[in-house]
């Protein structure tokens, strides 16, 4: 299948701080990518869209101006946490859509803990 | 309103035996039904996907039973191994390239 690379796989940081996590897809250009939450032991919570060239399309109840996504190009999509607090201590996951297919592809998650 | 129904939340089946997980879906405009497989702190990975068009699809030890009528599609995994222990979620889209819905997941565990 398509490869989906997620950086960094875990990061600590300080209260008030930002961290950027980056989603590429390797093998395949991805018009499409979504960026998801999960807490332990629940299923995956869709954030927001994220479309190449436009702006991300955000969930209901997530706030657009503390996780910022840019989608600059084709393989590329970053997701910032900004003014991290220790609620936003998650499990982070990246997918990225292969256009006409419909499959979805995932990357490996980015483990935030933030002190 | 959840629109993916997945059951059991969790399940536990001994070495060789068949784990079987099943999903409801409410949405009749859903044509695409992937099943992911999750292990712990790690991203989920496609394991097969079924569309409409089709009431089985057999990939190795994993086959997907989907009932359109029902609105349900089942995962079964035939001899089960303790290397499937993992989290499974169901899924599902309508038309190529829109958004998945999950449903909430089910934590297998093969007892060796």
């Amino acid at each position: 299948g398509a490869v989906v690379s997620q950086h960094p796989s875990w990061v600590i940081c300080k209260s008030g701080t930002s961290v950027k996590i980056e989603c590429r897809s390797l093998d395949f250009q991805a018009t499409t990518m979504f960026w998801y939450r999960q807490f332990p032991k629940q299923s995956l919570m869709l954030m927001a869209t994220s479309n190449e060239g436009s702006k991300a399309t955000y969930e209901q109840g997530v706030e657009k101006d503390k996780f910022l996504i840019n989608h600059a190009s084709l393989t590329l999509s970053t997701l910032t946490v900004t003014s991290a607090h220790p609620e936003d201590s998650s499990f982070y996951i990246c997918s990225a859509l292969v256009a006409g297919t419909g499959e979805l592809f995932f990357g490996e998650g980015s483990r935030l803990t933030v002190l | 309103q959840q629109q993916v129904k997945q059951s059991p939340q969790s399940l536990i089946v001994q070495k060789g035996g068949i784990s079987i997980i099943n999903c409801a879906y409410e949405n009749t405009a859903f044509d695409y039904f992937p099943w992911y497989q999750q292990f712990p702190g790690k991203g989920p990975a496609l394991l097969i996907a079924i569309r409409p068009d089709v009431s089985e699809k057999k990939e190795g030890r994993f086959t997907i039973s989907f009932n359109k009528s029902a609105k349900q599609f089942s995962l079964h995994i035939m001899d089960s191994q303790p290397g499937d222990s993992a989290t499974y979620f169901c899924a599902a889209s309508s038309d190529a390239g829109n958004m998945l819905t999950f449903g909430g997941g089910t934590r297998l565990m093969v007892k060796p």
